[in-house]
């Protein structure tokens, strides 16, 4: 039941854009998007609710389409400290206060 | 505030032994979820802890237990060490008191190695 996160790994010049999805065969709830940098934790970017609207902040957002049951996270114009590793954690509409996670997009912004 | 504080951050152990991690939450929030993270793996959910109780548990033997405190602190247990335990351990802080998942603040980690 872990979330299928789209592509592995995606290397981008400065300024492209990526896109990063998250698919899950179960009813979400909701959707967190983190990016751990090398060495570093997961920092919290986004969360999306069902029934909420699509969310960003800077050039980096998110889109929720519950009845696919994925999620997408979009970067734009790609900085350099753009480069990581993204997650996203599901919460099914059964969970309890668990997130389950993918196995994460590698990201990598050459100069 | 201070953020998610985790200790010791590196570990070496040998098989067989026990360990036992500990992680302090943000002040004010009374949620700690512990991770295990493996290359390729991702995060995989060990347990989720609110209020000194547990509320949730993932999929990992009777090996791994953890623990709160009334202060909200939590210790995590490893006992009869196995090499594939060897991983990164994070812990993540919560406020625990909406219906569903608050936003995690993750602490640093503790890097267990077993040989």
């Amino acid at each position: 039941q872990q979330p299928v996160q789209s592509p592995q790994a995606v290397i981008l010049r400065e300024g492209e854009d990526a896109v990063i999805n998250c698919s899950s065969s179960k009813a979400l709830y909701s959707v967190h998007w983190y990016r751990q940098k090398h060495g570093e934790a997961p920092v919290f970017l986004m969360i999306l609710l069902k029934g909420g609207e699509q969310k960003g902040h800077d050039k980096i957002s998110a889109s929720f389409n519950e009845k696919k049951q994925q999620s997408s996270l979009y970067l734009t114009a790609s900085q350099l400290s753009y480069s990581g590793t993204y997650f996203c954690g599901t919460e099914g509409e059964d969970s309890n206060y668990q997130l389950i996670w993918g196995a994460g997009t590698k990201l990598i912004i050459k100069p | 505030k201070a953020g998610v504080t985790q200790t010791p951050r590196y570990l070496i152990k040998t098989r067989g032994q026990q360990v036992t991690l500990s992680c302090s939450p943000i002040s004010g929030h009374r949620s700690v979820s512990w991770y295990q993270q493996t290359p390729g793996q991702g995060l995989q959910f060990l347990f989720e802890y609110f209020s000194e109780t547990q509320r949730n548990k993932g999929n990992f033997p009777g090996r791994f237990s953890g623990r709160q405190f009334s202060n909200s602190r939590s210790e995590m247990n490893v006992s009869t060490l196995e090499l594939g335990d060897s991983a990164l351990y994070l812990c993540a802080s919560s406020a625990g008191t909406s219906g569903s998942t608050d936003t995690q603040y993750f602490g640093p980690g503790t890097r267990l190695t077993v040989l």
